[in-house]
C-alpha cells in the first residue's frame, strides 16, 4: 500500500496570512501514459464529512475558493491556503487514488492564530 | 441536489453483523463508483470499499483488513449501496461514510453525513 505522510500535524496561521501543507507518498502517484498526478485534497470541518477541495493534485473542484491552490508532482505535493479566513478552520487531508487500496495522510489540523 | 444518507448504524456486539445503507439521490447512481470510507471519531480517514458502477462481484475491493467479512454491493433500480458487515470487531468501531467516486477513479466528490458503528459488548 502507498503510504501518505503529511506535515505538519498542525498549524496555527494568523488571519489573512497563508498556510502550507505537505503531503508525501511512499511512491510515486504520477500516472506516466496521462502525465495525471493521482492526488487529491480534502477539507473536514468539525462534525461534517470531508469535502473534495482538489483532484489531480491541482485541479480545484467548482466552488473551492481560489485561495486553496494545490501543486506537486511525483511523491511531493503541497496545499497552499493563501490569505487564510476563519472558515478555513478544519483538518486537511490528502489522498492517492493512484493505486488500491486508496490511502490518506493523517491529517493536517488547521487553526488561527 | 445530490445527496447521499447513511442509514443502518448502531451498536453491536463483537462477533455480530450489521448492514449499513446509502442512498442517493440528485444524480445517475448507476454511472458512478460508490465507496465506504470510515473514520474512527477524532481520528484519520480510511478506505473501505469500493464498487463499480455496474455492481458485479468482480467489480469490488477492500481494504486487507475487512477482506472476508465485509461485502459491498448496490441495486441501482433503487439508488442505493450497501455494506454488510459480518463477524464485526472492536476495531471496525467507527463512523462510516459513503462517498461517490469521481469519474472512474477513487477521489470521492460527494460524502454522506455518516452513520455511526459500535462494537462493544
Amino acid at each position: 500500500d502507498i503510504v501518505m505522510t503529511q506535515s505538519p500535524d498542525s498549524l496555527a496561521v494568523s488571519l489573512g496570512e497563508r498556510a502550507t501543507i505537505n503531503c508525501k507518498s511512499s511512491q510515486s502517484v504520477l500516472y506516466n501514459s496521462n502525465n495525471l498526478n493521482y492526488l487529491a485534497w480534502y477539507q473536514q470541518k468539525p462534525g461534517q464529512p470531508p469535502h473534495l477541495l482538489i483532484d489531480w493534485a491541482s485541479t480545484r473542484e467548482s466552488g473551492v475558493p481560489d485561495r486553496f491552490t494545490g501543486s506537486g508532482s511525483g511523491t511531493d505535493f503541497t496545499l497552499t491556503i493563501d490569505s487564510l479566513q476563519a472558515e478555513d478552520v478544519a483538518v486537511y487531508y490528502c489522498q492517492q487514488y493512484y493505486s488500491t487500496p486508496p490511502t490518506f495522510g493523517g491529517g493536517t489540523k488547521v487553526e488561527i492564530k | 441536489e445530490v445527496h447521499l444518507v447513511e442509514s443502518g448504524g448502531g451498536l453491536v456486539q463483537p462477533g455480530g453483523s450489521l448492514r449499513l445503507s446509502c442512498v442517493a439521490s440528485g444524480f445517475t447512481f448507476s454511472s458512478h463508483w460508490m465507496h465506504w470510507v470510515r473514520q474512527v471519531p477524532g481520528k484519520g480517514l480510511v478506505w473501505v470499499s469500493r464498487i463499480n458502477a455496474d455492481g458485479t462481484s468482480s467489480s469490488t475491493r477492500y481494504v486487507d483488513s475487512v477482506k472476508g467479512r465485509f461485502t459491498i454491493s448496490r441495486d441501482n433500480a433503487k439508488n442505493t449501496l450497501y455494506l454488510q458487515m459480518n463477524s464485526l470487531r472492536a476495531e471496525d468501531t467507527a463512523v462510516y461514510y459513503c462517498g461517490r467516486g469521481v469519474g472512474g477513479h477513487d477521489a470521492l466528490d460527494i460524502w454522506g453525513q455518516g452513520t455511526m458503528v459500535t462494537v462493544s459488548s
